[in-house]
């Protein structure tokens, strides 16, 4: 079983809909959770991160993390085209320097 | 808004070269990081380095692999003698406390 696992789309909705990404994982021993945007050929770009289990918002971008199921998700609402890209889970362990396990991405497209 | 910043964009480089990338990380942060993407694959983790030495590697991180801070503002990643399969997107990364932030990667083409 992958460590991270992340579904890889394409995912393609129409501009406002609502999107919902989504990783599994493993390794009971993650406890901060992160999700990353990244353009074609760009670096990962920190959109937020959410620490054990619990909600976060943040503008159209809300995370959850279900650490009894191993599941977190990213919800963004009111999609834009701006959006399209490939969006990155990545977590790690309890202490502040503890490499990144990222999943493979999940290609999101908005459509105008 | 303070960036990590990497050189250069792109290196072509002949099979058994040495290369060394080159990171400025985000100034008050203290742990860094490089990894690397092959094209359509998942971002790995190569090293970390935290108060002056590598605090976690992974298998990809070889004797071929060296990381060196040298003047409390740069970051690198030598390669010795780089192989063909070593051609990949190289990011470079820094962290307070909790989010890694990303450089924009140098992207290294081996021939």
């Amino acid at each position: 079983q992958k460590e991270v696992e992340q579904d890889p789309g394409p995912l393609s909705v129409p501009e406002g809909a609502i999107v919902s990404l989504n990783c599994t994982y493993s390794n009971s021993a993650f406890q901060y959770f992160m999700w990353y945007r990244q353009y074609s050929r760009k670096g990962p770009e920190l959109l937020m991160y959410t620490y054990s289990s619990g909600n976060k918002e943040d503008g159209r971008f809300t995370a959850q993390v279900d650490k009894s199921s191993k599941y977190i998700s990213l919800f963004i609402r009111d999609s834009q085209p701006s959006d399209s890209a490939t969006y990155l889970c990545a977590m790690r362990g309890n202490n502040a320097g503890n490499m990144l396990t990222f999943g493979g991405g999940t290609r999101l497209m908005v459509k105008p | 808004e303070p960036e990590v910043t990497q050189t250069p964009s792109h290196q072509v480089t002949q099979m058994g070269q040495e290369v060394i990338l080159r990171c400025v990380p985000i100034s008050n942060h203290l742990y860094f990081y490089w990894y690397r993407q092959i094209l359509g694959q998942k971002v790995e983790f190569l090293v970390s380095f935290y108060n002056n030495e590598i605090s976690e590697k992974s298998e990809i991180f070889d004797d071929q692999f060296s990381v060196e801070r040298p003047d409390g503002s740069n970051f690198t990643l030598k390669i010795r003698s780089t192989k063909l399969e070593d051609s990949a997107m190289y990011f470079c990364a820094s962290s307070d406390r909790v989010g890694a932030f990303f450089g924009q990667g140098t992207r290294l083409t081996v021939v």
